[in-house]
């Protein structure tokens, strides 16, 4: 089964710029969607399709994905973007849905 | 406003059944793509289940044969039925909706959760 890979924890001072990684075999070829989720509440999607932002996303928020892996990258981090980050893709080969692991980004 | 509400989750011992349903209101469910994505206590993401708009259905690996997704298209409901519980199937248990196979969950619930006691 696919497997998209991502790394436990990310920390930042405000005002930096946080890079969010979605490791994958070949996952340039997929169309991945990104989750923000705060404690205690649903996630949200904010980025999908690799770079669409939905509306009411912060155009502070950008994605890209290429090759074996795609990025969240997340300008000026403010203390509301604390949160876990799952990364998403749906494998055609099994006509399954996988989630990444999710990252924690920790606002310093 | 597209809204899902899920009900129907509690306290199970090992080997139990639950039925869980996911009401929706804003859409319509048989003509999109309905899932069920748990999230165990402290730990990410999991996706367990979808019923595709011609009614398709795919399971993750670790539920095949005891949880079974389905739709009621009069009351507008998504379920999960789920059979011989184990305690790793405890989990907040979200409902979600894509549009296609390829396309993001773009409405979320806010989630029921299940604890199955040993």
């Amino acid at each position: 089964s696919y497997v998209l890979t991502q790394a436990p924890s990310v920390s930042m001072a405000p005002g930096m710029t946080a890079t969010i990684t979605c490791g994958g075999n070949n996952i340039g070829t997929k169309s991945v969607h990104w989750y923000q989720q705060k404690p205690g509440q649903a996630p949200v999607l904010v980025m999908y399709f690799d770079s669409d932002r939905p509306s009411g996303i912060p155009e502070r928020f950008s994605g890209s994905n290429s090759g074996n892996t795609a990025t969240l990258t997340i300008n000026r981090v403010e203390a509301g973007d604390e949160a876990d980050y799952y990364c998403q893709v749906w494998d055609s080969s099994s006509d399954h849905w996988v989630f990444g692991g999710g990252t924690k980004l920790t606002v310093l | 406003e597209e809204q899902l509400v899920e009900s129907g989750g509690g306290l199970i011992q090992r080997g139990g059944s639950l039925r869980l349903s996911c009401a929706v209101s804003g859409f319509i469910v048989s003509r999109n793509y309905m899932s069920w994505v748990r999230q165990a206590p402290g730990k990410g993401l999991e996706w367990v289940s979808i019923i595709y708009s011609d009614g398709k259905t795919y399971y993750t690996d670790s539920v095949k044969g005891r949880f079974t997704i389905s739709r009621d298209n009069s009351k507008n409901t998504v379920n999960l039925q789920m059979n011989s519980l184990r305690a790793e199937d405890t989990a907040v248990y979200h409902c979600a909706r894509a549009e296609n196979t390829d396309d993001p969950f773009d409405v979320w619930g806010q989630g029921t959760l299940v604890t199955v006691s040993s």
